[in-house]
């Protein structure tokens, strides 16, 4: 089984519907954090949390709110999702080790019509 | 200015060759560095990383760093057709709790 799971993988909503996405992981790691992904922008953070009760701001957080319902659960929503939330979606984890690598999962394609 | 950059690309290499994919990145604070690897409609698999001046070599991989000049660079020896795909490359930033990307470079490995 995949150490880190999304879902759904792929979701097509219409403007101001609520949209959740969720994240597991089975890798044990304390930290995880959500990334879009848009085309010629790269990958950019959205919020991260490095355990339950510590939730925080990515770059880009306006329009998006996590939960963190346990260690190996977070959850992004989109409240009222628009169509420039249209992307590829992903959850990463990462440990407390000195290096702070990140390891992804399999992401979401979400479309906002 | 980005904090992390990298050239787009494509970069066309025949198979066989020497792939080089470079980065820069601005914040001198930043300790290590990370490789991924991604394919396309695919997730970014890590592929080394680097935290110390100098070389450090992984199969046909040879990640560089260079803190005097804030580059790092990724070498694929022997390039297949298989490592076609975009390399990212990031930077532990933030005081060490967050990792910066930048776009990417698309390599395309051509028979």
């Amino acid at each position: 089984d995949a150490d880190v799971t999304q879902t759904p993988r792929n979701r097509i909503t219409k403007t101001g519907k609520r949209i959740m996405l969720e994240c597991s992981q089975t890798k044990g790691h304390d930290r995880m954090y959500w990334y879009r992904q848009d085309p010629g922008l790269g990958l950019r953070l959205i919020y991260y949390s490095f355990d339950v009760k510590d939730i925080n701001k990515g770059e880009i957080s306006d329009g998006y709110s996590v939960s963190r319902q346990a260690q190996a659960k977070f959850s992004l929503s989109l409240e009222s999702a628009i169509p420039n939330q249209t992307a590829l979606y992903f959850c990463a984890t990462g440990g407390t080790g000195t290096y702070n690598e990140q390891f992804f999962g399999p992401g979401t394609r979400l479309t906002v019509l | 200015q980005k904090e992390v950059e990298q050239n787009s690309g494509p970069l066309s290499v025949p198979e066989g060759a020497i792939a080089s994919l470079n980065c820069t990145y601005s914040d001198r604070g930043s300790q290590s560095f990370f490789w991924y690897r991604q394919y396309s409609g695919k997730s970014p698999e890590l592929i080394m990383f680097i935290y110390s001046n100098g070389d450090k070599e992984d199969g046909r991989f040879t990640a560089q760093l260079n803190k005097a000049s804030q580059y790092v660079s990724l070498l694929i020896r022997d390039s297949q057709p298989s490592d076609s795909a975009t390399y990212l490359c990031a930077a532990r930033t933030g005081g060490g709790n967050k990792l910066t990307f930048g776009t990417g470079t698309q390599l395309k490995v051509e028979l």
